[in-house]
């Protein structure tokens, strides 16, 4: 069985940087990935990029591409998502979602990260 | 991009009867078709992969079926907690990509 925690809630002004979390932890193949997913207020799934943290393989969906950066550190088995300059239209909540190969379809999701962006 | 469609948005169902979604692709995504539960206030969960095998511990009265661009996910007799909201995502193609969600309501 596979764990995912991501850190905890942010409230952030427009234009401040942020940089949240993902630790994946049990029972984890080497091929694994960990995939980032937003989803609005009241609003549905949009994939947003994921990175298999053993080689640090990065994709990003084309709406999400230069608006955020995903690294991994594969010796503590997490996973980040960082804005450089935040938006207002970045309040969102985030999830990661933990699985292994290359058919991304996750069965081990965090909890959600809740970033508020208001001046 | 796949553009997945499903319907329809809302579907009203009363305990213990059947529920069918449906969710269409833009192009073919072959089997390469997942579906995904989510209530209110919890993150998604993974139900069927591969058009129809079921994840780990799904019940039985889930199940999946279809290929290519035509798919339907069927919940044979709802039980309380089956009421939420239901996502298909294809990973046939990058960027990968959900519908925009059924919510199954009760009746």
């Amino acid at each position: 069985e596979v764990q995912v925690v991501q850190s905890g809630a942010e409230m952030k002004k427009p234009g401040e940087s942020l940089k949240i979390s993902c630790q994946a932890s049990g029972y984890i193949f080497n091929n694994y990935y960990i995939g980032w997913v937003r989803q609005m207020p009241g609003k549905g799934l949009e994939w947003m990029g994921i990175i298999y943290p053993e080689d640090s393989e990065t994709r990003y969906s084309p709406s999400f591409q230069g608006q955020v950066t995903i690294s991994a550190d594969k010796s503590v088995t997490t996973a980040y998502l960082q804005w450089i300059s935040l938006k207002a239209s970045d309040t969102s909540m985030y999830y990661c979602a933990v699985g292994v190969g290359v058919a991304i379809r996750p069965e081990f999701w965090g909890q959600g990260t809740l970033v508020t962006v208001s001046s | 991009e796949i553009v997945m469609t499903q319907s329809p948005v809302t579907l009203s169902v009363s305990p213990g009867e059947r529920a069918t979604l449906s969710c269409r692709a833009s192009q073919s995504v072959n089997s390469n078709l997942a579906w995904y539960q989510q209530k209110p206030g919890q993150a998604p969960r993974l139900l069927i992969y591969s058009a129809s095998t079921r994840a780990t511990g799904i019940p039985a009265r889930f199940s999946g079926s279809g290929s290519g661009t035509e798919f339907t996910l069927t919940i044979s007799s709802l039980q309380s907690e089956d009421f939420a909201a239901y996502y298909c995502q294809q990973y046939n193609n990058w960027p990968l990509t959900f519908g925009q969600g059924t919510k199954v309501e009760i009746k």
